[in-house]
C-alpha cells in the first residue's frame, strides 16, 4: 500500500513567487494534516481536513496560505506570495482515525525561498 | 498551553551502548497521547509509539523502549545496545485534541 506521498521533495523559489505543494494521502484515510519546520524550530502544526472540510487552520501563519482539500483526496498548500520566512519543510500526514490513530507522514516537501 | 521539552538537542554515543532520550511535557488535559518519531536522514518521520495518559505501563519493542511517569510528565526513550541504523532526529510529541505538539528533536549520532 503506498504511503503518503508529497510532492515536489524541493522547491526553491524567488521571493514574491507562488509555489503550490500536494500531498496524497492513503487511500481512505479521512483525517489530513499539514506541519511545517522552519529551520531549528519545532514541527508546528498549520491544519487539519476531515474530508474536504477545514476542522482546524488555527496554525497557518498568515493569508498568504491557502490549503485546499477537493473531494477529500489529495490536498494542495499553495504559498502566495512567498516571503523569506517560508523556507522550511512542509509535512503532510492522514489517519484513519485522527490522533487516536496512527498518523502516517509523508518525507516533507523542502521550500526554500531567496 | 501544551508544550513538550526535550533538553538534548544533540546526543552522540558509540555503537552498542544505551541512549536515552528525555521528554517532558506540559499539559492541562486529563486525557492525552504521547507520540515519539524517527526522522532519518531520508526526511519522512517514522511513527515509533503512541501512549495514552491512562496506561502507564511501559513498553518495550525490540531494542526500544519507553518509560512513561505521569508523576513526573516525562515519557522518556531508550534504545539498547545502540545501532548505526538507529542514527537519526527524534521527536516526542504530545496530542492537543486533533493535533500534535512536537518537541524540538534530539538528534542521535550513533558512532562506529
Amino acid at each position: 500500500e503506498a504511503g503518503v506521498t508529497q510532492f515536489p521533495s524541493h522547491s526553491v523559489i524567488e521571493k514574491g513567487q507562488t509555489v503550490t505543494l500536494r500531498c496524497d494521502p492513503i487511500s481512505g484515510h479521512d483525517n489530513l494534516y499539514w506541519y511545517r519546520r522552519v529551520m531549528g524550530k519545532e514541527i508546528k502544526f498549520l491544519l487539519h481536513f476531515v474530508k474536504e472540510s477545514k476542522q482546524d487552520e488555527s496554525g497557518m501563519p498568515n493569508n498568504r496560505f491557502l490549503a485546499e482539500r477537493t473531494g477529500g483526496t489529495y490536498s494542495t498548500l499553495k504559498v502566495q506570495p512567498a516571503e523569506l520566512e517560508d523556507s522550511g519543510v512542509y509535512f503532510c500526514a492522514s489517519s484513519l482515525s485522527g490522533i487516536s490513530g496512527e498518523l502516517f507522514f509523508g518525507e516533507g516537501s523542502r521550500l526554500t525561498v531567496l | 498551553a501544551q508544550k513538550v521539552t526535550q533538553a538534548q538537542t544533540e546526543i552522540s554515543v558509540v555503537e552498542k551502548e544505551d541512549v536515552t532520550l528525555d521528554c517532558v511535557y506540559e499539559t492541562r488535559d486529563t486525557t492525552y497521547y504521547l507520540f515519539w518519531y524517527k526522522q532519518p536522514p531520508s526526511g519522512e518521520l517514522v511513527f515509533l509509539i503512541r501512549r495514552n495518559s491512562f496506561d502507564e505501563q511501559n513498553e518495550i519493542s525490540g531494542r526500544y523502549s519507553w518509560n512513561f511517569q505521569k508523576s513526573t510528565s516525562s515519557f522518556n526513550f531508550t534504545i539498547t545496545a545502540s545501532q548505526v541504523v538507529d542514527s537519526a532526529v527524534y521527536f516526542c510529541a504530545l496530542s492537543e485534541r486533533w493535533r500534535i505538539i512536537f518537541g524540538k528533536g534530539t538528534r542521535l549520532h550513533i558512532l562506529p
